[in-house]
Formats: C-alpha cells, sequence, structure tokens
C-alpha cells in the first residue's frame, strides 16, 4: 500500500520563527512536491523535485525553501514564518516520466502562523 | 481558457441522485487531465488520468469524459451516496510532471 506521511497533521508557530514541514514517501519515487491550499483557491505549487538534491520552484516559492538529501524525505522550509503563510500545507509524490503518472498525497499539515 | 476550471464550486445532491460537474483546462498543449477525489481529513486519492480525446473511464459509480479540443472534462457520478461528499478536484498536467490544479467541486449528499 502506497504511504506519503508527513510530520505534523496540526502546527502552530509564531512569526519570524523557522519551520520545518517534512514528507516521506515509500514508494521509491523520483518526483516529489510541496503544495499549499487556501480557501477559493486549487492546490499551489510551492516546490518540487526530480531527483535527490535536485529541487525546481513552483508557482508560489517566495517565503519557502526545500530540502532533499534522500530519494524518500523532502522538506520544506519557512525561513521566517509569517501570518499569510498559515495554510494547508501538502506534499505529494510521483515515479518519472509518464503522463499517466498519478500523484499519490500525504494527509497535510494545517500551519497557523500567530 | 488559461486556467483549470471547475463548476460549481459546491452542490448538495439528495442520496440516489445522479450529479455532475465541469472541469474547463487550456486546450492547448494538452497533456492528461487528472481527477482527485478529497474527503474530509484524509489525502486526496486519484480516481482517473485521462489523455485521449474522447476518453471515458469509469469506477463504480463515477465515470468521466474528455474533450481535448474544446478543453473540458465532466465527471459523473451515478446514485450519489453520503460517502461520494467529498471534494473533487480536476488538474491538468503540463510539462513533464506538474500538475495545475482548479479550485474543486465540495459535492455534499443529503442522506
Amino acid at each position: 500500500d502506497v504511504k506519503v506521511t508527513q510530520s505534523s497533521r496540526y502546527l502552530v508557530k509564531r512569526t519570524g520563527e523557522k519551520v520545518f514541514l517534512e514528507c516521506v514517501q515509500d514508494m521509491d519515487h523520483e518526483n516529489m512536491f510541496w503544495y499549499r491550499q487556501d480557501p477559493g483557491l486549487g492546490l499551489r505549487l510551492i516546490y518540487f523535485s526530480y531527483d535527490v538534491k535536485m529541487k525546481e520552484k513552483g508557482d508560489i516559492p517566495e517565503g519557502y525553501s526545500v530540502s532533499r538529501e534522500k530519494k524518500e524525505r523532502f522538506s520544506l522550509i519557512l525561513e521566517s514564518a509569517s501570518t499569510n503563510q498559515t495554510s494547508m500545507y501538502l506534499c505529494a509524490s510521483s515515479s518519472a516520466g509518464q503522463h499517466t503518472d498519478t500523484q499519490y498525497f500525504g494527509p497535510g499539515t494545517r500551519l497557523t502562523v500567530l | 481558457i488559461l486556467n483549470v476550471e471547475q463548476s460549481p464550486q459546491s452542490l448538495h445532491v439528495q442520496e440516489g441522485d445522479s450529479t455532475n460537474f465541469t472541469c474547463s483546462f487550456p486546450s492547448s498543449n494538452f497533456y492528461a487531465l487528472h481527477w482527485y477525489r478529497w474527503e474530509t481529513a484524509k489525502s486526496p486519492e486519484a480516481l482517473f488520468v485521462m489523455t485521449l480525446n474522447g476518453d471515458e473511464k469509469k469506477k463504480g459509480r463515477i465515470s468521466a469524459t474528455l474533450n481535448t479540443k474544446e478543453g473540458y472534462s465532466y465527471l459523473y457520478i451515478k446514485g450519489s451516496q453520503p460517502e461520494d461528499s467529498a471534494t473533487y478536484l480536476c488538474a491538468s498536467l503540463r510539462g513533464a510532471n506538474n500538475l495545475f490544479f482548479g479550485t474543486g467541486t465540495r459535492l455534499t449528499v443529503i442522506p
């Protein structure tokens, strides 16, 4: 059974804190993605990675960075959290190369920045 | 169409009713169209991936059609059940692996 796990379901942080959101997949997928979801907006891509140590900016990378040191793990970093980063964050993974490959999602982390 | 758009935004139906909703997407440079179901407190789950114009896919009581020339896909649910209550997301594949999502249709099935 495929699995994408995220380190926390709920997280509350203060403005200015450094925040790490962790994502682990057990499917040996090459591709991993970080999205955020806000009311009235679709899932928006923050960053993605095609391979270990590779990263690409998505549509809304400002204020975020990522790290992929191992194939199974993709971390999203908020260097200095701000209230406008309060959101639901979803991680996903997929195998490489085929247009028909679906993305497998984690359960999400609801982050509140006070 | 420049973005992926879904309608309606939300929908309430009675148990047993059939329903359908729409996903519109850019028809140029089309690669694939994905449908996901996202139940509250769970992970989004893939329903269908469609690539060919005229494609029809079915999974139990749920089916989908695809028109790549005009840039739309319909999702149909026959005989809705309360467990069908969820947000249904469509996403257009752009480039090699990146999905561009619509805002979703939130379906509530009333027992």
